[in-house]
C-alpha cells in the first residue's frame, strides 16, 4: 500500500465547475497536510496547508482534512483553464521523524475545458 | 524573505560524465535541505536530505550524492551520469520545526544522452 494515495486522472472539469480532488494516506499519526499545484516543466508551487480536521479556505481553494478516516481533499471552485495542472498531495508523517520529510502522492492532473 | 536558487534550468550530458547541481537558499538559517527527483510523468522521489552542515542522508542506493559544504548550500553530484539519471531535479527547504511547509526551487531537467 503506497503511503499517499491519489488518483492519476485526468480529472476533466467544464469551466466554472468545482473540481473535486482527493487523497488518503496510510499513517495515522500525520500531523500536516499540503496541496502543491503543478504545471507542466515547473515545481511544484504550495497552493495549501491545512493541520485541523474540517475544512480551510483560501480563495476558490478548499482543504478538508478528515483524520479518522485519513483522508484529505482539495476543492477548486469556480475552475479556470489556468487552473489545468497537476495537483500533488503531501503529507508529514510522524513527529520528530528524521528529516522531518514529506511524503508525496502521485498527483492528479486536473483539465480544465472551456 | 526566504529565497531559493536552482542552477541550471536546462543541462544535457553525455552518458557517463559527471554532474553537478547547486542549490541556495537565502533569508533563512539552519534549513532542511531535500534533493528530489521527478522522472518524466512520475512522483516525486527524495534522493536527500540534510539537516545541517556535513549531515546527508540517502533514501535510495543509487549513482548520486549529495553534500552540504555550507549552511544553505546543497549539492546533487555524480562522478558517472547514466540514462536512468535523467529527469527533473529539484531542491526543496523546509524550517526546522514540525508542520512547516516545504517550498522548491525552480528544478533543473536534466537529459542525459
Amino acid at each position: 500500500q503506497k503511503e499517499v494515495e491519489q488518483n492519476s486522472g485526468p480529472l476533466s472539469v467544464p469551466e466554472g465547475a468545482i473540481a473535486s480532488l482527493n487523497c488518503t494516506y496510510s499513517d495515522r499519526v500525520s500531523q500536516s497536510f499540503f496541496w502543491y499545484r503543478q504545471y507542466s516543466g515547473k515545481s511544484p508551487e504550495l497552493i495549501m496547508s491545512i493541520y485541523s480536521n474540517g475544512d480551510k479556505e483560501d480563495g476558490r481553494f478548499t482543504a478538508q482534512l478528515n483524520k479518522a478516516s485519513q483522508y484529505v481533499s482539495l476543492l477548486i471552485r469556480d475552475s479556470q483553464p489556468s487552473d489545468s495542472a497537476t495537483y500533488l498531495c503531501a503529507v508529514n508523517g510522524r513527529i520528530k521523524a528524521a528529516g522531518n520529510k514529506l511524503t508525496f502522492g502521485g498527483g492528479t492532473r486536473v483539465l480544465v475545458k472551456p | 524573505s526566504q529565497t531559493i536558487h536552482q542552477w541550471p534550468a536546462t543541462l544535457v550530458q553525455p552518458v557517463g560524465s559527471p554532474l553537478s547541481l547547486e542549490c541556495t537558499v537565502e533569508g533563512t538559517s539552519n534549513p532542511n535541505l531535500y534533493w528530489y527527483r521527478q522522472a518524466a510523468g512520475r512522483g516525486l522521489q527524495l534522493l536527500f536530505y540534510s539537516v545541517g552542515i556535513g549531515q546527508i542522508s540517502s533514501e535510495v542506493p543509487q549513482n548520486l550524492s549529495a553534500s552540504r559544504p555550507q549552511d544553505r548550500q546543497f549539492i546533487l553530484s555524480s562522478k558517472k551520469l547514466l540514462l536512468s539519471d535523467s529527469g527533473f531535479y529539484l531542491c526543496a527547504w523546509r524550517i526546522q520545526a514540525i508542520n512547516e511547509k516545504l517550498f522548491f526551487g525552480s528544478g533543473t531537467q536534466l537529459s542525459v544522452l
